[in-house]
């Protein structure tokens, strides 16, 4: 049972640099999400998608863009990496809306320096 | 904007006492969410409450949604050092919103 995976979950970039954080499932989870969590902090949505093709933005995606081209791929893209964008990123997923609850990989965690 | 606030953002109860988490939200939605994260690992979900007087109870956790007050509340009773971590209430209007999350200690 995979469920939602994201790799890497360790990454140190150096400002000005890219990288692409990739998120998986094998639910067949129609809605995934990015969210940022800051240290001792709440999740933040950086985007979300409701099916493939179909992508939103939330609550904080400056710096950050991504594609749903499959049901199961939800890649985050950083273009030009900032101190700013250090962070614990979460990626999730869920059935549909509202139907239930999200599940979610295990982290990546990103310094920028 | 959607907001949503967590009460209070840091616990520290006594071992067998009780006690009550508490989530506003700015907007109308029935469908609620809690979520636990112990340190440095991910979440886990814990409720799931898709109603007006919805009720969900799982071990010394229970939880209610009260979707005209826009209050859902997370009840701990007779707290044991297991359940410290840190609680997430996330309301769903189409994305999922987050509050800032409770930090829970339970000591002996």
């Amino acid at each position: 049972n995979a469920g939602v995976t994201q790799t890497p979950k360790f990454r140190i970039l150096k400002i000005g640099q890219s990288m692409t954080l990739q998120c998986a499932q094998d639910m067949n989870h129609n809605y995934m999400y990015w969210y940022r969590q800051d240290p001792g902090m709440g999740l933040k949505l950086i985007y979300y998608s409701v099916g493939a093709g179909i992508t939103d933005k939330g609550e904080v995606p400056n710096g950050y863009n991504v594609s749903r081209s499959t049901t199961e791929d939800f890649p985050l893209r950083l273009e030009l990496a900032a101190p700013s964008q250090t962070s614990v990123y979460f990626c999730a997923s869920s059935v549909g809306q509202g139907y239930t609850e999200a599940f979610f990989g295990q982290g990546t965690r990103l310094t920028v320096v | 904007e959607l907001k949503v606030e967590q009460n209070p953002l840091f616990l520290s109860m006594q071992e067998g006492k009780n006690y009550t988490i508490y989530c506003n939200y700015s907007t109308t939605s029935d469908r609620l969410y809690w979520y636990r994260q112990d340190p440095g690992k991910s979440l886990e979900s814990l409720f799931v409450l898709l109603s007006n007087g919805a009720v969900k109870q799982e071990g010394r956790l229970m939880a209610s949604l009260d979707t005209k007050a826009r209050l859902s509340t997370l009840h701990i009773t007779a707290a044991v050092h297991d359940l410290s971590a840190t609680y997430f209430c996330a309301v769903d209007m189409g994305d999922m919103r987050f509050g800032a999350g409770t930090r829970l200690t339970v000591k002996p």
